[in-house]
């Protein structure tokens, strides 16, 4: 299974709203709702911040939302603090394998 | 609370096996899966291969098919990655994680492994 298409990088200014995609294909993420989004700061280990599309695990700020649409799902940051300066990655869950994105690089201006 | 604490960095030669450990605690340990990713430098995440805890029964990506074997020890909460026949490329930081019905919810600080002559 191919790995999910990802931006790059993405920037934003403190205070705003920022969305990274993660598209894949009617294979995958168009046919599954088992996508997370991790967040992995410079140096550290993954962090969990959504999953199954669009739930929050305790402790992660309602800053983040997930959504998606048809092959795309996307991880909305709002209100962009300094800290939200990370690594982001989706996955795929299925039975059988697991599927990351290519990885964004979100720089807070 | 929730721990997952794997071993230290290994350095290896080319065609030599690496064995990393994972050890969890805070919770019943047969309950979860246990998930194994690897991050070579500067590059995403890539998925290696699952253990069930509680029967031993593991799936494994087809790129590392063949030369990576999980197991578990039930009595010391503790599963086992060990890859074999490394070569430079598999230089990376190797992660465990708790699989909670598919979210990856607690990871283990990483094990940098570096294969070098």
């Amino acid at each position: 299974q191919s790995a999910l298409t990802q931006p790059p990088s993405v920037s934003g200014s403190p205070g705003q709203s920022v969305t990274i995609s993660c598209t894949g294909t009617t294979s995958d993420v168009g046919g599954y709702n088992r996508v997370s989004w991790y967040q992995q700061p410079p140096g550290t280990a993954p962090k969990l911040i959504i999953s199954d599309v669009n739930n929050r695990p305790s402790g992660v700020p309602d800053r983040f939302s997930g959504s998606k649409s048809g092959n795309t799902a996307s991880l909305t940051i709002s209100g962009l603090q300094a800290e939200d300066e990370a690594d982001y990655y989706c996955s795929l869950y299925t039975s059988t394998t697991v599927v990351f994105g290519g990885g964004t690089k979100l720089t807070v201006l | 609370q929730v721990q997952v604490v794997q071993s230290g960095a290994e350095v290896k030669k080319p065609g030599a096996s690496v064995k990393v450990s994972c050890k969890a605690s805070g919770y019943t340990f047969t309950i979860y899966a246990i998930q194994w990713v690897r991050q070579a430098p500067g590059q995403s995440l890539e998925w290696m291969g699952w253990i069930n805890p509680d029967n031993g029964d593991t799936k494994y990506s087809q790129k590392f098919q063949g030369r990576v074997t999980i197991t578990r020890d039930t009595s010391a909460s503790t599963v086992y990655m060990e890859l074999s026949s490394l070569r430079s490329e598999d230089t990376a930081v190797y992660y465990c994680a708790r699989d909670r019905y598919g979210d990856l919810d607690y990871w283990g600080q990483g094990t940098l492994v570096t294969v070098s002559s």
